[in-house]
């Protein structure tokens, strides 16, 4: 059982707008960012999104995450078959003094 | 581009000690702290703890009983022990780059770098 809960999958068809959610505790997403990543099976993850909303470079504006109180969100909008993946939230845990992770959404692009 | 490269044997046998290492190419080891995450079959991604590369760690606390990671400067290399194994332990094993900073009053923490995984199979 992931500390941050996450729904088991999603789904979208091109050109959609999806929101995927993740919720934790005053311990991990309350007090601290949230980081969201993407992740292909076989391949290494990918850092999609940090500090609550920051995207890295060479990370395309579709994606953006949000956060209010204990929960968080990313949407993707603009829905590209390639962004079907899994996708991570992970936020610093004080009362674990370490790293959790949900346990993952898989979008589905239908 | 840093990049990142695990190895290290693909089956463990129950009750010995996992051993993994994490190569860093295309950066240096310091003054980075570097971690280690795994994905058992069929579940979401689990931290099992991070170094510093002055040798400071820190470990999940379910694990931290059976964890030692270690660093390497000379070799650009940071390596994982896990001992006592179980079928539970069975895994992908990730290394990450840790960025970790403070802008203003704000604490930034998260994994920008990642290695591609390798399965440890514990079985007899």
């Amino acid at each position: 059982q992931s500390v941050l809960t996450q729904p088991p999958s999603a789904s979208g068809t091109p050109g959609q707008r999806v929101t995927i959610s993740c919720s934790g505790s005053s311990s991990n997403i309350g007090s601290d960012f949230v980081n969201w990543y993407q992740h292909l099976p076989g391949t290494a993850p990918k850092l999609l999104i940090y500090g609550n909303n920051q995207r890295p470079s060479g990370v395309p504006d579709r994606f953006s995450g949000s956060k209010s109180g204990t929960s968080a969100s990313l949407a993707i909008s603009g829905l590209q078959s390639e962004d079907e993946a899994d996708y991570y939230c992970a936020a610093w845990d004080d009362g674990l003094n370490g790293v959790v992770f949900g346990g993952g959404t898989k979008l589905t692009v239908l | 581009q840093v990049q990142l490269q695990e190895s290290g044997p693909g089956l463990v046998k129950p009750s010995e000690t996992l051993s993994l290492t994490c190569t860093v190419s295309g950066g240096s080891i310091s003054p980075y702290y570097w971690t280690w995450i795994r994905q058992s079959p069929g579940k979401g991604l689990e931290w099992i703890g991070y170094i510093y590369y002055s040798g400071s760690t820190n470990y999940n606390p379910s694990l931290k009983s059976r964890v030692t990671i270690s660093v390497d400067t000379s070799k650009n290399q940071f390596s994982l022990k896990l001992s006592s194994v179980t079928a539970a332990d069975t895994a992908v094993y990730y290394c990450a780059r840790v960025r970790n900073y403070y802008d203003s009053s704000d604490y930034y923490f998260y994994f920008d770098y990642w290695g591609q995984g390798t399965l440890v199979t514990v079985s007899s």
